[in-house]
């Protein structure tokens, strides 16, 4: 069965400095990863995916993450943290159909 | 261009009560989901749907109930509300084109509370 795993409930940044928010997976088969923001009270933000081709992938608002496939991990990153991405993040792999399987969600924390 | 709404936003419900959660696409989109987000558990999947007048379970389809009439449109149902289903529901929806690569689109969310 396919499944995500955020290891860090709870990630804490000074403003500036690189952020990591970690993500394994387990797939049977080729994997297709995504990575989502939530704003409180909002619904979830579509940020990149990976789904074949170069092992770092750039998204929006200038996240990026690196597929590394013999680590089986998808780290979401930012050279540079803003206090405006303090926010919820979720991994997700594709299901066997559509649908999508979720992580637990890390929250990001950034500090002024 | 409002994308995925959600109607109603808040709802507080005593055990036992029924009511639908309505979700309206305006993307065109071909399939359709339901999820439900608990604290600490991420979102877990309830129903969804590939097309109009089709639809499957997800993880955690007991006690719920879908519809999808009309392809814009997809409507959760709970026939009888237990105090378990107290959560904050998602719709999303996302395109065929390209099957498993399109990314979904989500809606902001139904607070419901059963007392």
């Amino acid at each position: 069965a396919q499944s995500v795993a955020q290891p860090e409930d709870q990630v804490n940044v000074a403003e500036g400095n690189p952020l990591t928010v970690k993500c394994t997976y387990s797939v049977s088969g080729n994997p297709y990863l995504f990575w989502y923001v939530q704003y409180p009270n909002r619904g979830l933000q579509f940020l990149l995916k990976y789904i074949t081709g170069d092992n770092l992938v750039k998204g929006s608002y200038g996240f990026e993450a690196e597929f590394n496939k013999s680590q089986t991990s998808f780290h979401l990153k930012k050279p540079s943290a803003l206090v405006s991405d303090s926010a919820l993040y979720f991994c997700a792999v594709r299901d066997v159909g559509t649908a999508l399987i979720f992580g637990k969600g890390t929250t990001l924390s950034v500090s002024s | 261009n409002a994308g995925v709404t959600q109607t109603p936003k808040f709802r507080v419900l005593k055990t036992g009560q029924s009511m639908t959660l309505l979700c309206a696409q305006d993307m065109n989109h071909e399939y359709m989901y339901w999820y439900r987000q608990d604290p600490g558990m991420g979102l877990r999947l309830i129903h969804y749907s590939v097309g109009e007048g089709t639809t499957a379970k997800g993880e955690v389809p007991d006690g719920y109930n879908v519809s999808r009439l009309k392809k814009q449109n997809f409507l959760l149902g709970l026939e009888s509300a237990a105090p378990s289903q107290t959560s904050v529901y998602f719709c999303a929806s996302s395109h065929s084109r390209q099957g498993r690569n399109q990314p979904q689109h989500f809606g902001d969310g139904t607070r419901l509370s059963i007392l």
